[in-house]
């Protein structure tokens, strides 16, 4: 069965320091993994998504991430915070049998 | 082209009424998701449809809960009666794994339920 763990569920760092959430998952095939962002009052949206190919994927708002197969690792990272980043952060893994698995999902504020 | 669209997005009602949510995907999505997020709970997945048929209904909570697709281009979610415990935002989400898509969720705005 697959699961994602997601370390921390609140995360805060100040504006300009480096942002790190951290997804670990479990699969029994090699899986296709994403991240979601949800703005307050808002859906989730897709921020990025590994699927086949280069390691380090690049998402929207100048995050990425990079795939660690050995690690099981996809962890989500931004060189520099600002403040619009704050919201809640899930990742997900699909091992394209059943629906995606969510992880518990990281609330990651930014201090001015 | 319309992403997912929810209604209503605010509901308020008082305990022991029916609630209906509504929901209509992305043209051409197969696959259909119904989730419940809370405070408590995060997350949860309640039921999902491919092509109209519900496929795993485990994540319904009890009896009260039921969802219908009686076409491709639109989902219900009622609650009947109603409870405060089933305050929460609920979620609608579309996919489709044609042609090797990745089966990327899209997900609607929401539909806020407060039950007094």
């Amino acid at each position: 069965a697959q699961s994602v763990t997601q370390l921390g569920s609140h995360v805060s760092v100040s504006e300009g320091a480096l942002v790190l959430l951290r997804c670990n998952y479990s699969s029994s095939v090699p899986p296709y993994l994403f991240w979601y962002v949800q703005y307050p009052n808002q859906g989730l949206q897709l921020l990025l998504k590994y699927t086949t190919g280069a390691t380090l994927v690049k998402g929207i708002n100048g995050f990425e991430a990079e795939f660690k197969k050995s690690e099981t690792s996809f962890h989500l990272t931004k060189p520099s915070a600002h403040m619009s980043d704050a919201a809640e952060y899930f990742c997900a893994v699909d091992s394209g049998n059943t629906p995606l698995v969510f992880g518990k999902g990281t609330r990651l504020s930014v201090i001015a | 082209d319309a992403g997912v669209i929810q209604s209503p997005r605010h509901e308020v009602t008082e305990m022991g009424q029916e609630v209906t949510l509504r929901c209509k995907p992305i043209s051409g999505h197969d696959y259909l998701f119904w989730y419940r997020q809370t405070m408590m709970r995060g997350l949860e997945l309640l039921i999902y449809f491919n092509n109209n048929v519900p496929i795993d209904d485990s994540g319904m909570p009890e009896d009260r809960f039921s969802a219908k697709m009686p076409n491709a281009s639109f989902s219900t979610l009622k609650i009947q009666p109603s409870e405060p415990r089933d305050s929460a935002v609920y979620f609608c989400a579309s996919t489709t794994r044609d042609r090797g898509d990745t089966g990327e969720l899209f997900f609607g705005e929401g539909s806020r339920l407060t039950v007094l």
